[in-house]
């Protein structure tokens, strides 16, 4: 069964420090691989993907294979970065859920 | 287009009640999702509809849970007979028919069993 590890419950970071937040995955196939992102009092809402190899809001995540990561990262902190962090994987052939880890609450140090 | 509604948004419910969650998906979207959150854990997988079909429950307790998206309306997460443990946030997403990777969320709905 697949799964997606978020070994970190809290990070905090001081502002125009670089962020990484991990994840790992377990799946022998191909899965897709999300990042989703809940600001105080917002719903949850797509960051980004691995397909698409975009920055959004100057956050890149690279899909390693060899080492089963999709860690978020970005270069320099700011204060409107603050929320909760969920990695999330779907898998490929009809499957439709999503696996989601159990999340990263991130807070920027001003 | 008001994205994914879900009611109540807060919902209070005694021991043996029933409980009743609605999610109305985004204009044009015939999928539709449902996740629970407990305390201090991540989203879980509950069940996938389309209209007037359930396509994967295995997510779903066996007992007491059920889900419906009728042809015509809200789906539905109904909870019988509901415990403490029920306790949780639920959290309902749609996505259109093409491209069905990307949910969009709703604001999810917290059950609080006295």
């Amino acid at each position: 069964a697949q799964r997606v590890t978020q070994p970190e419950k809290l990070l905090s970071v001081f502002k125009g420090a670089p962020v990484e937040l991990k994840c790992n995955y377990s799946y022998s196939g191909s899965p897709e691989l999300f990042w989703y992102v809940q600001y105080s009092r917002q719903r949850l809402q797509l960051l980004l993907r691995h397909i698409s190899r975009e920055s959004i809001k100057g956050f890149t995540a690279d899909l390693n294979k060899g080492e089963t990561s999709f860690h978020l990262k970005k270069p320099f902190a700011q204060e409107e970065d603050s929320a909760m962090y969920y990695c999330a994987l779907y898998r490929d052939f009809g499957n439709e859920k999503l696996t989601f880890g159990t999340g990263t609450r991130l807070t920027i140090i001003p | 287009n008001a994205g994914v509604m879900q009611n109540p948004r807060h919902l209070v419910r005694r021991r043996g009640q029933e409980a009743r969650l609605r999610c109305s998906p985004m204009k044009g979207h015939s999928h539709v999702y449902w996740y629970r959150q407990l305390p201090e854990e991540g989203l879980k997988f509950m069940v996938y509809l389309q209209k007037e079909n359930i396509i994967d429950e295995s997510g779903m307790p066996k007992e007491r849970f059920s889900a419906e998206f009728p042809k015509e309306g809200p789906s539905i997460l109904r909870i019988q007979q509901v415990v403490r443990g029920d306790s949780a946030a639920y959290f309902c997403a749609s996505s259109p028919p093409r491209g069905r990777t990307e949910q969009f969320f709703g604001p999810g709905t917290r059950l609080t069993v006295l």
